[in-house]
């Protein structure tokens, strides 16, 4: 079936630092591709999302890009800040059928100042 | 717009006890979700509803967990008897196409 893999955290690192999330799909046919964020004690917020090979999302400085060649759907930031401190869910959408989300198991960030 | 509002936030039961979860989906979106997202894990969908009905129920656990969505707006999960593994956050999600969902601020159970 369908699936979502990202990369374990913790991940952590200083205020204006690179981030790069990476995240990996199987799917049978062309989903959509989702990142939503998650802040302690709230629910998932909608961070970006992408509906077809090649097509890049980008939000709040955060941003990427739908690869159909290698599965993949890196969540991307040039410049972190503390306020980025959160877990990151990337997930698809089957778009057979249900549309129901798969989502990956999430990768915490910490930024320090 | 107002956003999914859930209730209550929190809960502690015993095991074996009952407990259900209220959710009021975005104005208009006749998509609803369930999801469990146990701690450390990301949501597993538990139902989805089309209006009132029923579209997938898959990865419910049917002996125990029962969920209604009467008129098509709000709905309720419920939980009887409920195990120590239920302890989790009930997240509920609405969509008004078949692409983003989004989500409610979770009810956290806890089950001793």
């Amino acid at each position: 079936g369908d699936s979502v893999t990202q990369m374990e955290g913790p991940v952590t690192l200083s205020e204006e630092a690179f981030l790069t999330i990476n995240c990996t799909y199987t799917a049978t046919g062309y989903p959509s591709l989702f990142w939503y964020v998650q802040y302690p004690g709230e629910g998932l917020q909608l961070l970006l999302k992408a509906t077809k090979a090649d097509d890049k999302g980008s939000n709040k400085g955060f941003e990427a890009t739908y690869r159909k060649e290698t599965t993949s759907f890196h969540l991307e930031k040039g410049s972190v800040q503390v306020s980025d401190s959160a877990v990151y869910f990337c997930a698809l959408s089957d778009q057979t059928g249900t549309y129901k989300y798969i989502f990956g198991t999430g990768t915490r960030l910490k930024v320090l100042a | 717009e107002a956003g999914v509002a859930q209730s209550p936030r929190y809960k502690i039961i015993e095991k074996r006890q009952s407990v259900a979860f209220w959710c009021n989906p975005i104005s208009g979106h006749a998509t609803l979700y369930w999801y469990q997202q146990i701690l450390g894990q990301g949501p597993k969908l538990l139902i989805q509803f089309q209006n009132n009905g029923v579209v997938d129920d898959s990865q419910l656990p049917k002996d125990r967990f029962s969920a209604e969505r009467l008129k098509g707006v709000d709905s309720t999960l419920k939980i009887q008897p409920a195990k120590l593994e239920d302890s989790a956050v009930y997240l509920c999600a609405s969509s008004l196409t078949a692409d983003t969902q989004y989500f409610g601020p979770g009810t956290r159970l806890t089950v001793l």
